[in-house]
């Protein structure tokens, strides 16, 4: 089945640096892959996502990268703010022999420092 | 539109006892999905639907049930809860390739 592997697990950067969160897939079928942010106590919600049609989308700060072949997405945030400090989930949604559904990552914890 | 709506939002059971985990969604998504999310964890997949009828076994289904009569509802039911159990648990739903919508969560303990 489908595995998704995401680096790194904790990221600690300073105010107003970026961060960058990576994942992988191993499922060549799967063809959409969402972004989620999730604070303390709540549900995760989405913040980006892509398809399989294209390599790069942003979205102000936040932008996500996608390498078919190699078969990894990356999420990139640009000027961190304290705001921005919470749990990321990678995800992918995959069809395959008819049915479909979606697998999350393990997880970034990303602390913002002021 | 409610979105996705769980019931109950907190439950302590005790060893052995059963439950069901309720959810239902005003969307008219195809696919729902359960998900157990332990202490500083991931989201891990316990069983999905891809409409009604239909469910399939996720990545961790020991010790869980499912049913999906309807586009609407998926319960998932807790037979004899053991405390490996205790866990936060999220209902999503979405379309096909697009945004899947949570659930608020339920606590559950298992003491």
């Amino acid at each position: 089945g489908e595995n998704v592997e995401q680096h790194p697990s904790t990221l600690s950067v300073q105010e107003g640096d970026s961060a960058v969160i990576k994942c992988t897939y191993s499922d060549s079928a799967s063809n959409y892959f969402p972004w989620y942010k999730q604070e303390l106590g709540k549900r995760p919600q989405l913040i980006i996502d892509i398809r399989s049609n294209v390599g790069e989308k942003k979205d102000q700060r936040i932008a996500v990268t996608l390498n078919k072949t190699a078969k990894h997405f990356s999420l990139h945030i640009t000027e961190t703010q304290p705001e921005d400090s919470a749990v990321y989930f990678c995800a992918v949604a995959t069809t395959t022999s008819g049915t479909y559904k979606y697998i999350f990552g393990t997880g970034t914890r990303l602390k913002v420092l002021a | 539109n409610a979105g996705v709506t769980q019931t109950p939002k907190f439950r302590i059971l005790k060893i052995g006892q059963s439950m069901t985990l309720q959810c239902t969604q005003d969307m008219n998504h195809n696919y729902m999905y359960w998900y157990r999310q332990d202490p500083g964890m991931g989201l891990k997949l316990i069983y999905y639907s891809v409409g009604a009828g239909i469910t399939d076994k996720g990545e961790v289904p020991n010790g869980y049930n499912v049913s999906r009569s309807t586009t609407e509802d998926f319960p998932l039911r807790l037979e004899l809860a053991a405390p490996s159990q205790t866990s936060v648990y999220f209902c999503a739903s979405s379309l096909k390739n697009t945004e899947a919508f949570f659930g608020q969560g339920t606590r559950l303990t298992v003491v």
